[in-house]
Parts: structure tokens; sequence; C-alpha cells
């Protein structure tokens, strides 16, 4: 499809594992975000990529976060050690540009047990 | 640094009667502001936007917002509510100055009342 593809959509781990989720932004969009999403709660900036720019990292909640972004295009968020806070939707958004409309993936629902 | 400031976290009205969403924002250089809705278990979409054009902006749904540089808002409005309003609507601001990254608002969640 065309739009920005998240994967896995659900997520059930068990404390102190680790977990990578995926994120497949729109081609060509430069311009990569993501965000977190806890039940009932707004949107918790966690990293920004934008083209060949070092990553705006300053959302990550701790050292056990992580983020990478492969040849400007599919991005992986890591988390290390998971804990029972760090269950949430973690969404991620693409853009054409650093300022503009993004377009959001459905989620991927980490439930960390 | 940017930011939005959401007055309400929680927005109840009558089905027909006005929507009004609050947003204001903070910024030193010229903004770009965006409202998103997230309807229930769906991704967030884009509702409507303002990019230093017409002050006055219309999006899907019948939804339109004002860009007030005097009061440094962009209120959220719809005439008469629907039902299937209901949704949570978050306001953002980003500028093509300085690389400012988007940055949202914390949200609020529009109930309507039949």
């Amino acid at each position: 499809g065309a739009g920005v593809s998240q994967s896995p959509s659900n997520k059930v781990t068990e404390k102190g594992k680790d977990v990578e989720l995926r994120c497949d932004p729109i081609s060509g969009h430069t311009a990569l975000y993501w965000y977190r999403q806890s039940l009932g709660q707004g949107l918790e900036f966690l990293i920004y990529f934008q083209g060949n720019s070092a990553p705006d990292k300053s959302g990550l909640p701790s050292d056990r976060f992580s983020a990478e972004r492969t040849g400007g295009s599919v991005s992986t968020l890591t988390i290390q050690r998971t804990q029972q806070e760090d269950s949430a939707v973690y969404l991620c958004a693409s853009g054409a540009d650093a300022w503009g409309e993004l377009f959001f993936g459905e989620g991927s629902r980490l439930t960390v047990l | 640094a940017q930011s939005v400031t959401q007055l309400g976290s929680h927005v109840s009205v009558s089905e027909g009667a006005l929507v009004l969403l609050r947003c204001n924002y903070s910024s030193s250089v010229p903004p770009y502001l965006f409202w998103y809705v997230q309807y229930p278990n769906q991704g967030l979409q884009l509702l409507l936007k303002y990019t230093s054009a017409a002050t006055l902006v219309k999006g899907i749904n019948g939804f339109e917002a004002e860009f007030k540089k005097s009061e440094t808002s962009f209120h959220l409005t719809k005439p008469s509510a629907h039902m299937s309003d209901a949704a949570e609507y978050f306001c953002a601001v980003s500028s093509n100055f300085g690389n400012e990254k988007l940055t949202f608002g914390t949200g609020t969640r529009l109930t309507i009342i039949p």
C-alpha cells in the first residue's frame, strides 16, 4: 500500500525481554517520527529523523529506548529490558518534509506482562 | 522551541450545537499549525492545516480553524456537531524556519450528546 506501515500490530511480551517495532514510511518521505500513546493519554514524542541529519532523540524516556533509520527509509524502534510502564501504542509517522503534514501508521500496540 | 496548549482535555457538546476546541501556540518564528483527528481505534489523520496562506482554513467534515496572530490562537470550530464527530483532536505546530519538528498538544476528547 501507499501508506505508513507498522509491524507488528500487536506485541505481547514478558517483562525484561527486548522488543523491536518496525516502521515502513511512505516512499520518498524524509521526515520520520516515533510517538507513544498510552491509554487515554496524548502523543508523547520519542524521536525524529529528518533526511541525513542527526536524529532528535530528546524524547526517548530512557537509555533502554533506541531507534535507527536505515537508508533513509525503514525505521526500527528497539526497547530493551521492557517494563510494564512501556505498555502503550507506538505510532510512526512520516512526512515529505520536516514541517508539513504527517501521515500516521496504525500503530504497534505493546503489552508488557 | 515551539509549543501548543489545548484548553480542555474533555469537551462535550449536544448534537447540532457549535463545536469549539481551543488551541494556543507559542513560537518565535512564523508557525505552521495543524489539527489532527483520531477516531476511536483508528490512526491519526489530518483535519486541516495553516501554512501562512489564508488565515481561515477549511478542512474535512465541515471543520474550520482561524489563525489569529494577535491572540496566538488556532481554534477549531464546526457550526453543527454530528455524532460522528466524537473523537480525540490534536493541535500541532511546526515551522519551516530552523527545521522545527512537529509538536503536538495533549489532545481534546470531544463527546457528542444525543
